[in-house]
């Protein structure tokens, strides 16, 4: 069963470092999403991309925040100048339209 | 703006004893309403979803869950649980209007314990 993947798993920077997270969708999938989920709160809509562009973002996707779908299967998010408060868990999703969205296993981002 | 509630921080259950976790939206239109599990350590996972149509949704694992428009209400429910269902539910809303890729909005989740 197709899956949504992500890299890396696990990212430890210092504050003030770029840094890139990497997901790839399902293939056949349209639609992009990030999301955030720092420890122990829920989880946090971030943006959505459809047809190479930005369809929807939250408040919390600030001017430190990027994303760009490079190739034809990745879909990157991201943060120019990292801080404390960045340190999350960010999952990436993808969906079929407007459908049902599928989740990566996410990338647990530390900043020191 | 939407908003979903999860009244339950923990709820802890008797391994075979049914469930139910409880999830309240506030949302205008029709909403698009899910419940994702999310395992220690790992990503979310799909559990079953509510567009249209029948108001009782099945998913996998065994779950079930039920929209009750006049009470805003979509709980997750399973006839006996087991030790592996342990973990950490999500309950979340979608507006998908206009055809736009809308984010989900989630609930703070409902910690799960099995009790032996």
């Amino acid at each position: 069963e197709p899956e949504v993947t992500q890299t890396p798993s696990h990212q430890v920077t210092q504050m003030g470092q770029e840094v890139i997270l990497r997901c790839v969708p399902i293939s056949n999938h349209l639609y992009f999403y990030w999301y955030r989920q720092i420890l122990g709160q829920k989880v946090e809509f971030l943006v959505s991309f459809y047809n190479n562009e930005i369809s929807e973002k939250s408040e919390i996707f600030d001017d430190q925040f990027s994303v760009e779908r490079p190739d034809g299967s990745n879909f990157t998010l991201k943060i120019r100048s990292t801080k404390l408060e960045d340190s999350a868990m960010y999952f990436c999703a993808s969906s079929v339209a407007s459908e049902t969205q599928y989740f990566g296993p996410g990338t647990r981002l530390l900043v020191l | 703006a939407q908003s979903v509630t999860q009244p339950d921080i923990h709820i802890t259950v008797s391994e075979g004893a049914s469930l139910e976790l409880r999830c309240n939206y506030s949302y205008g239109a029709t909403p698009y309403l899910f419940w994702y599990v999310q395992s220690p350590g790992q990503g979310l996972q799909l559990l079953l979803k509510y567009f249209s149509g029948d108001t009782l949704v099945q998913g996998i694992k065994g779950f079930e869950a039920e929209f009750k428009r006049s009470q805003s209400s979509f709980n997750l429910r399973k006839p006996s649980v087991h030790w592996s269902d342990a973990a950490e539910y999500f309950c979340a809303v979608g507006s998908y209007s206009g055809g736009g890729a809308d984010g989900l909005t989630f609930g703070k989740g409902t910690h799960l314990i099995i009790q032996p």
